[in-house]
């Protein structure tokens, strides 16, 4: 069955970068694309972006243009999320999601990962 | 201020209905959008839980029980999320969103206590 499997939790100090990893199973990884979206502290849901795995293709929220950069790797069915820069307020859950419909930037449907907890302290 | 507004809380008891209210900042007008609801429980992803623009334009997600349903108050300009006959597992958070201005904005989510 379809599975977004994310990479573990991670310890960041102020100024450093963080690459989280979704590995995607049970379908056809260059047939969907996947938005990342995150979630700090007892708030609410954030969007950052979405890549096109087929072609590599992006776009960011205007919040995170020249700090995320959205990558994906076909041999492994992988897509990974660089936040660079990072401060106090980038500490959250940060999600992969992959929308219901093939070939489509469409919303965030029935499948996310389980969340990577980034945490930004010095 | 904000694309979108939720109460931050609140409260049913089991077995009442509930109705959950996305209102839209002045100017963006309610009719124009599909709003999409999500249920987020306690250390779990979020799960999608239905779409509605118009009677003719919704969608429930997979597995989802028709006592959720959406609507629109066009007065308030505001989207809605109703739930019928509540039980103590629609004890959740509540988010919703829309695609405005080439991004998917949320609104910051309404924590909906079953007591």
């Amino acid at each position: 069955q379809v599975q977004l499997v994310q990479s573990g939790a991670e310890v960041k100090k102020p100024g450093a970068s963080v690459k989280v990893s979704c590995k995607a199973v049970g379908y056809t990884f260059t047939s969907y694309y996947m938005h990342w979206v995150r979630q700090a502290p007892g708030q609410g849901l954030e969007w950052m972006g979405i890549i096109n795995p087929s072609g590599g293709s992006t776009s960011y929220a205007q919040k995170f243009q020249g700090r995320v950069t959205m990558t994906r790797d076909t041999s492994t069915s992988t897509v990974y999320m660089e936040l660079s820069s990072l401060r106090s307020e980038d500490t959250a859950v940060y999600y992969c999601a992959r929308p219901n419909d093939e070939y489509s930037s469409s919303f965030l449907g029935d499948y996310w990962g389980q969340g990577t907890l980034v945490t930004v302290s010095s | 201020q904000a694309v979108l507004t939720q109460p931050s809380s609140l409260s049913a008891s089991p077995g009442a209905s509930a109705s959950l209210t996305c209102t839209l900042r002045s100017g963006i007008n309610v009719g124009t959008y599909r709003i999409y609801w999500y249920q987020q429980k306690p250390g779990s992803p979020p799960r999608y839980l239905l779409r509605y623009k118009s009677d003719s334009d919704k969608q429930q997600g997979s597995g989802v029980p028709s006592r959720f349903s959406g609507s629109k108050d066009a007065s308030a300009n505001a989207g809605i999320l109703f739930i019928s006959g509540l039980q103590s597992e629609d004890e959740a958070d509540y988010h919703c969103m829309i695609w405005h201005s080439s991004a998917w904005v949320f609104g910051g989510g309404t924590k909906l206590t079953v007591l």
